[in-house]
């Protein structure tokens, strides 16, 4: 199976800030990756596929990047309704496997 | 509106038997791949299963092979997980989400991008 490594596991920040979210696979999976929010006893939200696109009606503050095996979330000027848990997920190959998570805290 | 709504969980004993159902609307369900996804408390998600839009292709998680199976119904826009031999550690909230679509030979994917609100099974003594 492919695991997905997500660094930092928290993160700590302040409205108006700039965050960047990192996902490594453990071999190389394409652009097959995607981002999602999740808030507390919430349904997670898609924000991004294939690596670098944006999910219909998600503001563009929302960036991702990366190919291969290492990935990128970036969150610009951070609003109060951002604060989450943040998961990679890969699907180039069965079975799916997600990242452990990033929650991302207000300072 | 396209949304996925998610029911059949509750209570059970270790050993005993659950059927999930997702009911589909506000999209052409008997085009889409499916999956279920599920979240332990406090934990992260962890993928089921996937059926595609024919049922012709079905995977599963290790930890559920053997116990699960998926299925779905195209008539009535609805999918379902019957579940099986339920251990302590099938304890979850179990989504429901949309995959890739396949229509008139052509295949789309935009992510796991509609998800349900998610049901709760408890197997407890």
């Amino acid at each position: 199976d492919i695991q997905m490594t997500q660094s930092p596991s928290s993160l700590s920040a302040s409205v108006g800030d700039r965050v960047t979210i990192t996902c490594r696979a453990s071999q190389g999976i394409n652009n097959y990756l995607a981002w999602f929010q999740q808030k507390p006893g919430k349904a997670p939200k898609s924000l991004i596929y294939a690596a670098s696109s944006l999910q219909s009606g998600v503001p563009s503050k929302f960036s991702g990047s990366g190919s291969g095996t290492d990935f990128t979330l970036t969150i610009s000027s951070l609003q109060p309704e951002d604060f989450a848990t943040y998961y990679c997920q890969q699907y180039n190959t069965y079975p799916i496997t997600f990242g452990q998570g990033t929650r991302l805290e207000i300072k | 509106e396209v949304q996925l709504v998610e029911s059949g969980g509750g209570l059970v004993q270790p050993g005993g038997s659950l059927r999930l159902s997702c009911a589909a609307s506000g999209f052409t369900f008997s085009t889409y791949s499916l999956n279920w996804v599920r979240q332990a408390p406090g934990k992260g998600l962890e993928w089921v299963s996937y059926i595609s839009s024919s049922s012709s292709i079905i995977y599963y998680a290790d930890s559920v092979k053997g116990r699960f199976t998926i299925s779905r119904d195209n008539a009535k826009n609805s999918l379902y997980l019957q579940m099986n031999s339920l251990r302590d550690e099938d304890t979850a909230v179990y989504y429901c989400a949309r995959d890739s679509q396949f229509d008139r030979g052509v295949y789309y994917y935009y992510g796991l991008d509609v998800w349900g609100q998610g049901t709760t099974v408890t197997v407890s003594s």
